[in-house]
């Protein structure tokens, strides 16, 4: 049973041309994030939403937006993507935070996006 | 901020072979430790993690891992490999009363029949 679902698996976009990759998760998470693993990386951290709250991280490009219209979705929007951008983008969620203790995060299967 | 490092980027051993990857994390405050795998083509998956008491503690498929305080380390063990085990590891620490969940560069493991 799937728990946290990325769509779609493969998206082919064109430079420049926005894209949205979506995230739904089944456990009721407060908290949801969206990674990019480069080939050979760690997963680096985008950002992330503590409920309808949005944590930028610092060095993330403004190119990358995100919205999260209720608890069981997510989404990533890349507003105009560059060859650079070609990754699997992860979503992740946890039950976390703010003095309410930690849980692991759970990891969909990714999207993987290439730019042509 | 936090930081994870991970020295071994890329692991080669034979079946039957005894397996240490190495974890430093820099925080000076509470942390979570996780041990995630990535296996060729599909997705992140938990180890094993420690969040409070027995420093040594033990995950999937024979797979251990401890926490030393003292020296920020939390290396992933597993006394004798297979070959099933060629993947990717990664070391992640979550920093404790935040909501981060850093990642580390990641060891790439292959093992050989």
């Amino acid at each position: 049973d799937a728990m946290v679902i990325q769509n779609p698996r493969y998206q082919v976009t064109q430079f420049g041309k926005p894209v949205t990759l979506s995230c739904s998760q089944t456990l009721n998470h407060n908290v949801m994030y969206w990674y990019q693993q480069k080939s050979s990386q760690a997963p680096k951290l985008l950002f992330h939403y503590y409920d309808k709250d949005f944590n930028n991280e610092a060095d993330t490009p403004d190119n990358f937006q995100s919205r999260r219209p209720n608890t069981s979705f997510c989404f990533l929007d890349i507003r105009s993507p560059g060859l650079g951008d070609a990754a699997m983008y992860l979503c992740a969620t946890s039950s976390a935070g703010q003095g309410r203790g930690y849980t692991e995060a759970f990891f969909g299967q990714g999207t993987r996006l290439t730019v042509v | 901020a936090q930081s994870v490092s991970q020295h071994n980027h890329h692991v080669i051993l034979s079946e039957a072979a005894s397996l240490e990857l190495g974890c430093n994390y820099s925080y000076g405050g509470t942390v979570n430790l996780f041990w995630y795998v990535q296996y060729p083509g599909q997705h992140l998956q938990l180890l094993l993690k420690y969040f409070s008491g027995d420093p040594l503690v033990k995950g999937i498929k024979g797979f251990e891992a401890e926490f030393i305080k003292s020296k920020f380390s939390f290396n992933l063990r597993k006394p004798s490999v297979q070959w099933s085990d060629t993947a990717e590891y990664f070391c992640a620490v979550n920093a404790y009363n935040t909501d981060k969940l850093i990642f580390g560069t990641g060891t790439r493991l292959q093992v050989f029949p």
